[in-house]
């Protein structure tokens, strides 16, 4: 159980092109799903809570116009990342707090490339 | 300071060795430690947690936790070449708030 995936996996573009990355629980139900960014050789860096419902809560010094958080269902997160420069380029993860003990669950993560 | 702070290493040992990985936390709050494992190119997976202080084993991993020395630790024994990965800690006042080390880049040598 507790099975996060993302889509897609990959994905490059162009610089001042949006891109939209998905974040599914698949087998359970979350109100509160995180998203994190994590540069080469570095750790994860949390982005944002996305939460059903509501708006989404951003940490300090992350843009909220430029990553842009829709919780739209209760299995369902989307990150999209507006007019994307090559400085964005990272690989991005999401989780989902799951289980008993409501201990985070990451997805496989989605490595992006802006050209 | 940072809240955590984890040697990235890189880690080299033997199949077969112990490894220790550790690492120190400055936010007496925590009370949820837990270890995650990544594969190169792949999500962290949870490895371990333990809630507040003492030992927790599972298999060949035990994870201890210090909480006087504010100090965390994973155990690997009898090391094999498949858990070459990056170990990352993740300390947090709850289990929804974690901060993670920055990890430990282990590599087992058959």
């Amino acid at each position: 159980g507790a099975v996060v995936s993302q889509h897609p996996s990959r994905v490059i573009c162009k610089s001042g092109t949006s891109v939209k990355i998905e974040c599914r629980s698949l087998d359970f139900q979350a109100t509160t799903m995180f998203w994190y960014r994590q540069f080469p050789k570095q750790s994860l860096m949390l982005m944002a809570t996305s939460n059903e419902g509501s708006k989404a809560t951003y940490e300090q010094g992350v843009e909220k116009d430029k990553f842009l958080i829709n919780h739209a269902s209760l299995t369902l997160s989307t990150l999209t990342v507006t007019s994307a420069h090559p400085e964005d380029s990272s690989f991005y993860i999401c989780s989902a707090p799951g289980g008993a003990m409501e201990t985070q669950y990451f997805g496989p993560g989605t490595r992006l490339l802006v050209l | 300071q940072k809240e955590v702070e984890q040697d990235p290493g890189p880690l080299s040992v033997p199949e077969g060795a112990i490894v220790s990985l550790n690492c120190t936390y400055s936010n007496s709050a925590f009370q949820y430690f837990m270890w995650y494992r990544q594969y190169s190119r792949k999500g962290p997976e949870l490895l371990m947690y333990t809630y507040s202080s003492g030992n927790k084993e599972d298999g060949r991993f035990t994870a201890q936790v210090d909480k006087s020395s504010k100090y965390i630790s994973l155990f690997i024994r009898d090391s094999q070449p498949s858990d070459s990965a990056t170990y990352l800690c993740a300390p947090g006042r709850g289990a929804q708030k974690l901060v993670f080390g920055q990890g430990t880049r282990l590599t087992i040598n058959p």
